[in-house]
């Protein structure tokens, strides 16, 4: 199984530009995290999806920020207008509902700089 | 919030020495588990406690659980310098993780 896969793994940008982070959880899981991670503010969770639909937004921090995952096997996490305040490591991770000790399997990240 | 905070941020040791780190929540959970961190690279699962146990072991690690003082530990026994990590304990909420800020442990040859 080559695990949880987030592309791209760095990406620098200048501010203002919209940024696509993408998120291929483990076959079979059904349910989909994405978190954010600085030194500031340790490791946040923005968003979560069961079976594709989202369940909690309530960390997205503002507008800027959407989430999607049309089908079970692909999601994206999108800033626009992108800001200096964003550059974090973003990170997707998934569970298998059934599993009832939610043990959560991560992606490498990715490293977002935004100039 | 249901926040773990680990106690203390950051841990030296030598190779062959114990380390314990601790965790301190602040409300009823369902489990707690415990992730390793290695530099620029994503979360890893070691070990789960439900609220029902009180101790479990997997290899070198020690997890101790008290819910009366809503506090975990975790002990590595015999360290080596591949432990040299983040650690961080997580509280489980429905369906959801609550991540603490996290131990940064450096075990020196």
């Amino acid at each position: 199984d080559a695990g949880v896969i987030q592309s791209p793994r760095h990406e620098v940008t200048e501010m203002g530009q919209e940024v696509t982070l993408r998120c291929k959880p483990i076959s079979g899981h059904n349910s989909l995290f994405w978190y954010r991670q600085t030194m500031m503010r340790g490791l946040e969770l923005l968003i979560y999806f069961n079976n594709n639909v989202p369940i909690d937004d309530s960390g997205m921090p503002e507008d800027r920020f959407s989430a999607k995952m049309p089908n079970a096997s692909f999601s994206t996490l999108k800033i626009q207008p992108s800001e200096p305040r964003d550059s974090a490591v973003y990170f997707c991770a998934s569970v298998s509902l059934g599993n009832s000790y939610n043990e959560q399997f991560f992606g490498p990240g990715t490293r977002l700089t935004v100039l | 919030s249901q926040q773990g905070e680990e106690d203390p941020q950051a841990l030296s040791i030598q190779e062959g020495e114990n380390a314990t780190m601790n965790c301190s929540y602040k409300t009823s959970i369902n489990n707690l588990q415990w992730y390793r961190q290695n530099s620029g690279r994503g979360l890893v699962h070691l070990i789960l406690i439900r609220s029902n146990e009180r101790e479990k072991h997997s290899g070198r690690l020690r997890v101790t659980l008290d819910t009366s003082k809503k506090s975990s530990s975790l002990l590595i026994t015999a360290s080596r310098a591949a432990d040299t990590a983040s650690y961080f304990c997580a509280v489980t909420g429905f369906q959801k993780l609550v991540f603490g800020t996290g131990t940064r442990l450096l075990v020196s040859p």
